[in-house]
């Protein structure tokens, strides 16, 4: 079974500018969340998709957006880059909820300059 | 809301020496699980806890559940210079989970 990719791998980005993160789940998983990572603050929980609907949303600015698609995959958004908005972008998938066993993505490191 | 709390930060043991992590939590938890994320990768499952006092092996590594389901535990014992990376908790209560900051672990040959 092929696991959860994500697209693209690395990215540079200016500030201001916008960038759109596509990660595709196991199949068979519905549930998809997406974490940021940083050295100084670990894994922070941005929000988790299940059937197309946000199901939680961690604690982020609006700039961060996600969506599913019918299909299970997502996309996150962030709209006006900030510095500090450079870090490991992980996907995760799960069967059913974020509360059983995750499957994460390779990740997508994204540096905005 | 939930606070997990996770320690120690890091870690540095000589080959051979036994490791343990601690996770914490302000509130009873549903379940626990446990991941590792070697340097460079990506955060990988380890194991889910659910029931009060259980305790689960896998070779080297013990994974406890507290009594009152607010903390658990992850031993090694004889590390190995492969266990090294970043051992994350991930608490969840009512359908909320957390992770925890993680424990880096470096391993000295």
């Amino acid at each position: 079974k092929a696991g959860v990719t994500q697209t693209p791998r690395y990215l540079i980005k200016t500030r201001g500018q916008q960038v759109t993160l596509s990660c595709s789940p196991i199949s068979g998983h519905r549930s998809v969340s997406w974490y940021q990572q940083t050295p100084g603050q670990g894994l922070q929980f941005l929000f988790e998709y299940f059937s197309e609907t946000q199901r939680n949303k961690g604690n982020f600015p609006g700039r961060f957006s996600g969506r599913q698609f019918s299909n299970s995959r997502s996309e996150m958004n962030v709209s006006t880059l900030e510095l500090g908005d450079s870090a490991l972008y992980l996907c995760a998938s799960s069967l059913a909820t974020a509360t059983y066993e995750q499957y994460f993505g390779p990740g997508t490191r994204l540096t905005v300059t | 809301g939930q606070q997990v709390m996770q320690i120690p930060q890091y870690q540095h043991v000589q080959e051979g020496e036994d490791f343990t992590t601690y996770c914490n939590s302000s509130t009873t938890l549903s379940n626990i699980q446990w991941y590792k994320q070697r340097p460079g990768g990506h955060p990988v499952f380890l194991i889910q806890l659910v029931k009060s006092g259980e305790v689960k092996k896998q070779k080297r590594l013990t994974f406890q559940f507290g009594e009152a389901k607010k903390n658990s535990s992850l031993h090694i014992t004889a590390t190995q210079t492969t266990d090294v990376g970043t051992y994350f908790c991930a608490a969840t209560n009512n359908n909320d989970m957390r992770f925890g900051a993680g424990t880096r672990l470096t391993v000295k040959p």
